[in-house]
């Protein structure tokens, strides 16, 4: 089956950076898109950018731009994201998802599943 | 970046009443909105694709609809287990933004 298996909790000093795995499992990994997304604690879902596994493409929320990095290791089917500069509003949990699609005449609809479990980065001096 | 604004916040009701959370972009985004339905320290997983079609495995009490900027997720008859709070998503931008969320509570 489909799988997303992030790494372990993080914790980091204020200015520091993190980088979070994400292996996929149960499909060709380089034939979907593999998004971030972070949620705050008790806020909303935030979404961070996207990496295609293919070619290495990415797409960064604009808010995001310049301290997140996604990069993928196609050999051993992993992506990665790197967030730089961190501060205590970095704290969240950050999700990997894959991209799923259906194609309908003239258009194809997009939506995450599934979702890795989350990785917690708690940002603390 | 399209915004997605859902009301209510919060809502309260009983087991077996009707409950619709409504949706709305800040641009015409056609059909393409996903709903989800998340549960405490869980990842969220995906309703409603397209503003109305059910992922396989989705009950039917959960449906989906509207176009262009305005939709809404129901629930026909609220059961415990659907304790979540629900986010919609536009898929018609690759800027993809996620509404605020609603969070369900039985009263």
């Amino acid at each position: 089956q489909v799988q997303l298996v992030q790494s372990g909790a993080e914790v980091k000093k204020p200015g520091a950076s993190v980088k979070v795995s994400c292996k996929a499992s149960g499909y060709i990994f380089i034939d979907y898109y593999i998004y971030w997304v972070r949620q705050a604690p008790g806020q909303g879902l935030e979404w961070m950018g996207w990496i295609n596994p293919h070619n290495g493409g990415t797409k960064y929320a604009q808010k995001f731009q310049g301290r997140v990095t996604l990069t993928r290791d196609t050999s051993i089917s992993t992506v990665y994201m790197e967030l730089s500069g961190l501060t205590s509003v970095d704290t969240a949990i950050y999700f990997c998802a894959r991209d799923s699609r259906v194609v309908v005449p003239g258009t194809m609809y997009n939506w995450f599943d599934p979702w890795g479990p989350g990785t917690l980065v708690s940002v603390s001096s | 970046d399209i915004q997605m604004t859902q009301s209510p916040s919060s809502l309260s009701a009983s087991v077996g009443d009707r409950v619709t959370i409504t949706c709305r972009a800040s641009q015409t985004i056609n059909n393409y909105l996903n709903w989800y339905q998340q549960k405490p320290g869980k990842a969220p997983k995906i309703l409603i694709y397209a503003a109305s079609s059910l992922q396989s495995g989705v009950p039917s009490r959960f449906s989906g609809s509207g176009s262009g900027t305005d939709f809404s997720l129901t629930i026909s008859r609220l059961q415990p287990e659907d304790v979540a709070t629900y986010f919609c998503q536009q898929s018609y931008s690759t800027s993809w933004t996620f509404g605020q969320g609603t969070k369900v509570e039985i009263k």
